[in-house]
């Protein structure tokens, strides 16, 4: 079946704009995850979302950083007035409901000039 | 605190030598997961740990939870190239993330 998508793969953006990434989780996973990969680093929790609702938002690294989840389903990531060191691969991550095992999705890699 | 260390940080062996990485917590652990990352690629699931001094295998790998559920283990034996990448070990919580280590990355020399 359909694994873990995301969009774009790519994203090369200029310092100061805003940027959405997109996850499309597995159908009927309730939770899903977004992490931050930089080059040869491990791996950054960012949010978590059970359902709609957000119980763990503590790795967001600033007031730039927001997600939202609607119907329980695709969740987008908005970085506002991006800066170079938000260059890294962004990592999605979604699971029948918490504390299984997670499927990632394939990135989107985020280039800020 | 939440975190899991995770040891070595770096890991280079000659092609049918062994492979061993160590995950360590200060707290019980409720259950340990590990996760394997080819170069290039995302995390892709290995395994899960509930039981105390659980042990599974899969093929040359094989994963271990400590006797007070505070660390866990994945040795390979016989690496081969397919095994190169980064190996992960993560814990739960009660909010229902997990607590990635910071992982353990193998080279393996033809």
């Amino acid at each position: 079946g359909a694994g873990v998508s995301q969009s774009p793969s790519n994203k090369v953006t200029e310092k100061g704009k805003d940027v959405e990434l997109r996850c499309d989780p597995i159908s009927g996973h309730t939770a899903l995850y977004w992490y931050r990969q930089s080059l040869g680093q491990g791996l950054e929790f960012l949010i978590y979302f059970q359902g709609n609702s957000a119980p763990d938002k503590s790795g967001l690294p600033s007031d730039r950083f927001s997600a939202e989840r609607t119907g329980g389903s695709v969740s987008t990531l908005t970085i506002q007035r991006t800066q170079q060191e938000d260059s890294a691969v962004y990592l999605c991550a979604s699971s029948p409901r918490s504390y299984n095992e997670q499927f990632f999705g394939p990135g989107t890699r985020l280039t800020v000039l | 605190g939440q975190q899991v260390m995770q040891i070595p940080q770096y890991q280079h062996v000659q092609e049918g030598e062994d492979f061993t990485t160590y995950c360590n917590s200060s707290t019980t652990l409720s259950n340990i997961q590990w996760y394997k990352q080819r170069p290039g690629g995302h995390p892709v699931f290995l395994i899960q740990l509930v039981k105390s001094g659980e042990v599974k295998k899969q093929k040359r790998l094989t994963f271990q939870f400590g006797e007070a559920k505070k660390n866990s283990s994945l040795h390979i034996t016989a690496t081969q190239t397919t095994d190169v990448g980064t190996y992960f070990c993560a814990r739960g919580s009660t909010l229902g993330r997990l607590y990635f280590g910071r992982g353990t990355q193998l080279t393996v020399w033809p």
